[in-house]
């Protein structure tokens, strides 16, 4: 079976400094990992995913996430963060022999203070 | 061009009461999945459906649940005899996948459907 676990409820951050948001996995084969976003009363929004290849992944907003394999884990991150990216993150997985919807963690609450 | 949309966007039903959500894909897409999100929790899978055939229903939490697609278009998911552990947001997600691949296409969520079972 596959799992995903944000291991942080909530990430408080002061606007300007950098965050990461973190993610580890379990997967059969070689994983495929996606970040999201959701905003209040809103579906959920694609950031970026990993698929292959270059290990550091860039996306949506200024986003990026690396990804390590030896460590299990996807965290997502950006250099400068701002307060508008308040919000929750979910990531999530697929691999082979999984069912063929995606496997998500908890999320995280990312709070970015002025 | 449009997302994914759904309906109703806020659903209120008495206990044991059926209701139907609907989900209207990206124009295209031909994969449609169905989430729950609970309270404080993650995205539950669903079912998913390549065109209007469901190979995977491996999601469903029980046989009060069930769903259909209209070819690769709209699709309803039915909840006979709510209980009140059924109140969640209910999402749809689409994408182009094609049959027989693609474990890595991006699916694209709708706004959701809340539902709340007194």
């Amino acid at each position: 079976a596959q799992s995903v676990a944000q291991p942080e409820d909530q990430v408080n951050v002061a606007e300007g400094n950098p965050l990461t948001v973190k993610c580890t996995y379990s997967v059969s084969g070689n994983p495929y990992l996606f970040w999201y976003v959701q905003y209040p009363n809103r579906g959920l929004q694609f950031l970026l995913k990993y698929i292959t290849g270059d290990n550091l992944v860039k996306g949506s907003y200024g986003f990026e996430a690396e990804f390590n394999k030896s460590q299990t884990s996807f965290h997502l991150k950006k250099p400068s963060a701002l307060v508008s990216d308040s919000a929750l993150y979910f990531c999530a997985v697929r691999g082979l022999g999984g069912a063929d919807g995606l496997t998500f963690g908890k999320g995280t609450h990312l709070i970015i203070q002025p | 061009g449009a997302g994914v949309s759904q309906s109703p966007s806020n659903k209120v039903t008495e206990k044991g009461k059926d209701v139907e959500l609907r989900c209207d894909p990206i124009s295209g897409h031909t994969a449609l999945y169905w989430y729950r999100q609970r309270l404080g929790q993650g995205l539950e899978f669903l079912i998913y459906f390549q065109g209007n055939s469901a190979p995977d229903k491996s999601g469903l939490p029980s046989d009060r649940f069930s769903a259909e697609r209209t070819g690769e278009s709209v699709s309803t998911l039915t909840i006979q005899r709510t209980q009140q552990e059924d109140s969640a947001v209910y999402l749809c997600a689409s994408s182009p996948r094609r049959s027989g691949g693609a474990l890595t296409d991006t699916q694209y969520f709708g706004p959701g459907t809340r539902l709340t079972v007194l």
